[in-house]
Parts: C-alpha cells; sequence; structure tokens
C-alpha cells in the first residue's frame, strides 16, 4: 500500500524561507494527484492553503506557494512569520480512487 | 456562506453505534462530493469515507470497511456517518468538508468528537 510521506518537523527563523514536501513511498507526485496543503494549529479545523498543486486558496497570503520539485510536492513558505508555526498536511488523490493524506509535519517558527 | 455543521459525537462503548451527521448549508450541494476526515487524538488526519454528488459512488479506508456506513439526503443538505462496532480506536475528531472538483477539500466542518472507552 502507498503511503504519502511529510517530514515529521521542521523549523524555520522569523523571516526565512521554509520548504515543506510531499511524497510517495512508491513512486512520483505529480500534478495528476492533485496535491493540496493544509494547515492547522492545535484544536482548531484544518484550514486549506494550496489546491492543484499551485493555486491559493481564497485570502491566502502570497508567501505560501505550492509547487511539484523533483519526484514530490511541495509547500514553500517565504518570509516565516510566528503565526505560521503550525501542522502542514498535505493530500493526495490516487488512481484508485483513494485521498491520502501525508503524517504531517510540524513546523517551528524560531 | 459555505458552512458545515456536525452533530452526534459522544462517549460510547466499544462495540456500540453512533451515528454523525452533517449539515450543509450555502451551497449547491447535490453537486459536490462529501467527506469525513477524523483526527485521533495527537495524530494526523486520516480519510474516513467519502460520498459523490449522486451517491452513487462510495468508497471507505479499510480501517472501516464494513463498520462503517455513510449516505447523504441532497433533499435536506445532510451526509450521514454510521459507525456501527465502534472501536477504542475509532477515538478522534470526525471532520465533515466538501470536496472541490474531485481536487481538494475546501471548507471543513468544526468537528464533532468520538470518544470509545467503557
Amino acid at each position: 500500500q502507498t503511503v504519502v510521506t511529510q517530514e515529521p518537523s521542521s523549523s524555520v527563523p522569523p523571516g526565512g524561507t521554509v520548504t515543506l514536501t510531499c511524497g510517495l513511498t512508491s513512486g512520483s507526485v505529480s500534478t495528476t494527484n492533485y496535491p493540496s496543503w493544509y494547515q492547522q494549529t492545535p484544536g482548531q479545523a484544518p484550514r486549506t492553503l494550496i489546491y492543484r498543486t499551485n493555486s491559493r486558496s481564497s485570502g491566502v497570503p502570497d508567501r505560501f506557494s505550492g509547487s511539484i520539485l523533483g519526484n514530490r510536492a511541495a509547500l514553500t513558505i517565504t518570509g516565516a512569520q510566528a503565526d505560521d508555526e503550525s501542522d502542514y498536511y498535505c493530500l493526495l488523490y490516487m488512481s484508485s480512487g483513494s485521498v491520502v493524506f501525508g503524517g504531517g509535519t510540524k513546523l517551528t517558527v524560531l | 456562506q459555505v458552512q458545515l455543521v456536525e452533530s452526534g459525537g459522544g462517549v460510547v462503548q466499544p462495540g456500540r453505534s453512533l451515528r454523525l451527521s452533517c449539515a450543509a448549508s450555502g451551497f449547491t450541494f447535490n453537486t459536490h462530493t462529501m467527506h469525513w476526515v477524523r483526527q485521533a487524538p495527537g495524530r494526523g488526519l486520516e480519510s474516513v469515507a467519502y460520498i459523490s454528488s449522486d451517491g452513487s459512488r462510495i468508497y471507505y479506508a479499510d480501517s472501516v470497511k464494513g463498520r462503517f456506513t455513510i449516505s447523504r439526503d441532497n433533499s435536506k443538505n445532510t451526509v450521514d456517518l454510521q459507525m456501527n462496532s465502534l472501536r477504542p480506536e475509532d477515538t478522534a475528531v470526525y471532520y465533515c468538508t466538501r470536496d472541490r472538483s474531485n481536487c481538494w477539500f475546501d471548507p471543513w466542518g468544526q468537528g464533532t468528537l468520538v470518544t470509545v472507552s467503557s
């Protein structure tokens, strides 16, 4: 069974740039997986950041961007702010019809 | 505005049943696939089930197949999750969310907590 992988944790200094990635244990992530990204803070519902690889959801600051880097989907935060400290999840649509979340990345801004 | 409101969570003993409901408003409900996603305490997000706009296509995660049933009523703008034979590992916050163009989820409900414990 294919698993969606993410870095368990990452850190970035305030004002810095960080890239979080989303891969597959078998195969490559492509635009046909329609990668999307969600931000979640403790006790809150997820918030949609990026859809269809690189489209920003309404109201999302342009310091958040999505792309495909090599064989993985990527979420880049440019000019990180303190309130970007959250958990980030990617979601992939599989050809089997299933939708699978990555395990999430806990981002620390320090 | 687009809104999803879950209800029906609570504390239930192992082996018992619970039915969750999600009420949708602010959009044309019968044109969207709907999903249930859960999050166990301290864990990540897990897709549980989804149902297509007309109910003809349904998908379950292996972890709930044969125990959970998703259904929808397009006349009432609701999507339900019937959960039978509940296990302690089903303890989680359950979110209802809308599928956008078979590509992404938005918005999300506030979630409803299900606790399976004796």
